[in-house]
């Protein structure tokens, strides 16, 4: 699966759109890219993924640039119970099961 | 809708105990797979299984066993617990590998 790269902390105001970028440079053409996110000690919870279209659905949009090498995940009205750890991973179903987490991004809505 | 049950939440263990973490989901789901996640680190892959009957390794295996003989059920064994062991232990399932449904999570301290 292909490694990730994200910022290891942002912030962001509340009502305002968070932009949270993820790089994956070494992403196969087969690979989905995948979002969740982890609210302090809870399980990660599933966001979006997407493998070349831009996806959106009720909890934010996911844009992936055309080379595939880059995405960002879009929280568009921001609010306090967004803060959390994003992580980015890249993932192709069809070769393992291994969904790997990396550290991801410590997103922080600021009121 | 239970989802993804572990039981317990807390457990304090002491060295070369052994014990049993539970894992239970009621989504039909015939991927399971159980994570680590230790202070300030992402979830690491410790086992999974893609079916009743079926496990395999993940990144962390060592000092952990899993069956699965039902596809409701996948629990995880700490054979001798070990003060390296202490952490957080996130159980999660999916239809298919990718997109994972978490348990709430067991927060295991071997002293």
């Amino acid at each position: 699966d292909a490694k990730t790269t994200q910022p290891p902390s942002m912030d962001c105001a509340e009502g305002r759109a968070a932009n949270l970028p993820c790089n994956h440079s070494t992403i196969s053409g087969n690979e989905y890219v995948y979002w969740y996110r982890q609210i302090h000690s809870q399980g990660p919870q599933y966001i979006i993924h997407g493998l070349k279209n831009n996806e959106t659905n009720e909890m934010a949009s996911l844009i992936i640039t055309e080379d595939r090498k880059s995405s960002t995940l879009i929280l568009p009205h921001a609010t306090l119970r967004d803060t959390a750890v994003y992580y980015c991973i890249g993932f192709w179903g069809g070769s393992n099961y291994k969904l790997t987490f990396g550290k991801g991004t410590l997103l922080t809505v600021n009121p | 809708n239970a989802g993804v049950t572990q039981t317990p939440k807390f457990q304090v263990l002491k060295t070369g105990q052994s014990m049993t973490l539970q894992c239970a989901q009621d989504m039909n789901h015939e991927y399971m797979s159980w994570y680590r996640q230790d202070p300030g680190m992402g979830l690491r892959l410790i086992h999974y299984s893609v079916g009743a009957g079926i496990t395999d390794q993940g990144e962390v295996p060592n000092g952990y066993n899993v069956s699965r003989s039902t596809t409701e059920d996948f629990p995880l064994r700490l054979l001798s617990a070990a003060p390296s062991q202490t952490s957080v232990y996130f159980c999660a399932s999916s239809y298919s590998g990718e997109k994972l449904f978490f348990g709430s999570g067991t927060q295991l301290s071997v002293l």
